[in-house]
């Protein structure tokens, strides 16, 4: 089974400041998909990622894919309450535990 | 983005009752179609994964006869959670991929939450 571990698992934060969060495995994958999920919704697909050493930005967001394809990192710059949510990784249709972020304005 | 309905958004059922779940996807075909449920503050547990036309593949643990998958054409799948307990209540949540992008690509619907009394 191909697990993917996610941290932190919680992060509070004040409006902005500037985080990162981490999606790790012992497995290789031929992509990552990074989702954000609000409460009593269904996950959006924010990107994918394919190639290793890959960095995709999206606005404030910025996803890197590690060298080995084995990890990614999603970065937030100045973050805003409207980020709130919970950041999940996934590979080969299988969730990393997610992380819960909480932006205070 | 692709778009995918789930109805209903919520049902509440007496024990021992079927519930019926859809998930359609509406702007695209979907060739494959997953369902995952989801804890309160919990990531997602794939159930199965099914193929248009096919027998859904479900996950370990998962009992096939009691979470019916039916995935009859490339725009809906189904959902039946027969006789259900209370220890089923949960939120529900399928996805779409379609062959046309990367396959590991999901395209998530809105979600359903049953509550089993």
């Amino acid at each position: 089974t191909q697990l993917l571990e996610q941290s932190p698992q919680f992060l509070s934060i004040q409006e902005g400041e500037n985080l990162t969060v981490y999606c790790n495995s012992s497995s290789v994958f031929s992509s990552l998909q990074w989702y954000r999920q609000e409460p009593g919704e269904g996950p959006v697909l924010l990107v994918t990622v394919v190639t290793g050493g890959e960095v995709k930005k999206l606005k404030r967001l910025t996803f890197q894919f590690g060298d080995a394809r084995k990890d990614s990192s999603l970065h937030i710059t100045a973050a805003q309450p409207g980020d709130t949510g919970l950041y999940l990784c996934a590979g080969d249709m299988r969730f990393g535990a997610g992380t819960r972020l909480t932006v205070k304005p | 983005g692709a778009v995918v309905s789930q109805h209903p958004s919520r049902v509440i059922c007496k024990s021992g009752t079927s519930v019926k779940i859809e998930c359609r996807s509406l702007d695209f075909q979907a060739t494959t179609m997953f369902w995952y449920r989801q804890f309160p503050k919990k990531s997602l547990m794939l159930m199965a994964t099914s193929n248009e036309g096919s027998k859904a593949t479900y996950e370990q643990g998962v009992e096939k006869d009691k979470f019916l998958i039916n995935h009859a054409s490339l725009t809906l799948s189904t959902l039946t959670v027969t006789s259900a307990h209370p220890e089923d209540s949960s939120f529900y949540i399928c996805s779409g991929a379609t062959s046309g992008r990367s396959y590991n690509e999901q395209f998530f619907g809105p979600g359903t939450r049953l509550t089993v009394l």
